[in-house]
């Protein structure tokens, strides 16, 4: 099973500022996702990126929302300014043929 | 738009019993389907995906099961143990091109020794 790997664990911070969440697969993938569990909540989807591009996009991922693959291996996403409602896991998963393997999550608080 | 149930939303077992965890969808139009595990405060664990044109799949105690034209998926753990306990999560794919996955709310498995 691909390993994926999130930074940080845990994050807390302050409404009005700016987070980045990442993403590390181990091998090389092609295929990102990211999606948000507010606590007690439904998994939901986020965006998808293939290629360096999104490729789709929930009504959720808003303009305060981006994503990037700066360095060719570490996969982002940014949030650029949090509001309370943005409190939530957020995972990162990869793709390998059909099946999405997910990282352990952060768990970003906005206070 | 793709709504996922799961019922139950909670269940609490003996260890050693057999149990069903069903999962319904309310667009046909799907692509795959995919259990995962998730313990408290941690990520997803895939556990058994599901292609559209399959009726079945089994890794080890579980089996999944697939009956798209009703829009209902089946996990069925066997001899369930106290390791099983977590909140078992089932999600479709909308259709080829798309692999966002829509998610049910979870059936949380207690397994009692």
């Amino acid at each position: 099973e691909p390993e994926v790997t999130q930074t940080p664990s845990h994050q807390v911070t302050q409404m009005g500022q700016e987070v980045i969440l990442r993403c590390v697969p181990i091998s090389n993938h092609l295929y990102f996702y990211w999606y948000r569990q507010i606590l007690g909540q439904k998994v939901e989807f986020l965006v998808s990126f293939y290629n360096n591009e999104i490729s789709e996009k929930s009504e959720i991922f808003d303009d305060q929302f981006s994503v990037e693959r700066p360095d060719g291996s570490n996969f982002t996403l940014k949030i650029r300014s949090t509001k309370l409602e943005d409190s939530a896991m957020y995972f990162c998963a990869i793709r390998t043929e059909e099946t999405q393997y997910f990282g352990p999550g952060t768990r970003l608080l906005v206070l | 738009k793709q709504e996922v149930t799961q019922i139950p939303a909670a269940l609490s077992v003996p260890e050693g019993e057999n149990l069903v965890l069903n999962c319904s969808f309310t667009d046909s139009a799907i692509y795959n389907l995919q259990w995962f595990r998730q313990d408290p405060g941690k990520g997803l664990t895939s556990l058994l995906l599901i292609q559209s044109s399959q009726r079945e799949q089994t890794s080890g105690r579980l089996n999944a099961s697939l009956d798209k034209s009703s829009g209902r998926s089946t996990l069925y753990i066997a001899a369930s143990q106290p390791g099983d306990s977590a909140t078992y999560l089932c999600a479709v794919a909308a259709g080829a091109g798309s692999y966002q996955l829509t998610f049910g709310k979870g059936t949380k498995l207690s397994v009692i020794p």
